[in-house]
């Protein structure tokens, strides 16, 4: 089993609303990540967690909540976003840090309204 | 500021030939580049990597070259195949701070 499994793969949310980003792999991998991707952009990473712990937090806004309940589940929970948040959220992980051959889920399509 | 760049946004090859992707980077820091494949809708799927110790890997069709003094790499695709076409991106990572940073990617077209 070499996926990356991400649920919903489309959200539409409004700005007052709380949602939540699931992601899942079975590889035993350590390291999981949060990426998110506007249009024609490159991925740009959000959160790294080792050994399901946050290792990595790049300035992102408290509206998104990192979770790693355990190794092999990664949640973001998303509350009270703007549009502007509006992105392909991708989530991938890898046999650790740092990224040797990292997995990628398909994504999920967020829309905030 | 982009430390990772892809300056083709696209490139066009007729099946059978050599596709030649190319990205620079600014770190010198960077010590591990990978190249990953998208197709619209989808995550990016790894391709091959390179490691700073070396200046050439290979799988398949697919080679990498790494010049650290340029702080250029290309990968090389041949032969070139319809399957292909998608956007390629380059990424880059600092094994010591444990971050990895993508390039703007390059649509790849293989017209049959």
């Amino acid at each position: 089993d070499t996926e990356v499994t991400q649920t919903p793969k489309h959200l539409v949310m409004g700005m007052t609303n709380k949602k939540s980003l699931k992601c899942e792999q079975h590889m035993g991998h350590r390291a999981m990540y949060w990426y998110k991707q506007k249009a024609k952009k490159p991925p740009e990473l959000m959160f790294v967690y080792s050994y399901e712990k946050l290792s990595i937090n790049e300035s992102v806004p408290s509206r998104f909540s990192p979770e790693c309940p355990n190794s092999s589940l990664l949640n973001l929970h998303l509350h009270a976003l703007q549009p502007e948040d509006s992105a392909l959220y991708l989530c991938a992980s890898s046999q650790r840090q740092p990224y040797y051959e990292a997995f990628f889920g398909q994504g999920t399509r967020l829309t905030v309204v | 500021d982009q430390q990772v760049k892809q300056n083709s946004p696209s490139l066009s090859v007729q099946e059978g030939r050599i596709s030649i992707l190319n990205c620079d980077y600014t770190n010198s820091m960077f010590d591990y580049f990978l190249w990953y494949k998208k197709y619209p809708a989808e995550g990016p799927t790894f391709l091959i990597s390179i490691s700073s110790i070396k200046d050439k890997n290979e799988d398949g069709r697919f080679t990498v070259f790494l010049n650290k003094s340029a702080k250029h790499l290309s990968l090389h695709i041949v032969p070139s195949q319809p399957g292909d076409s998608a956007v390629y991106f380059c990424a880059a990572s600092d094994s010591g701070a444990n971050n990895l940073f993508f390039g703007t990617g390059t649509r790849l077209t293989v017209i049959p």
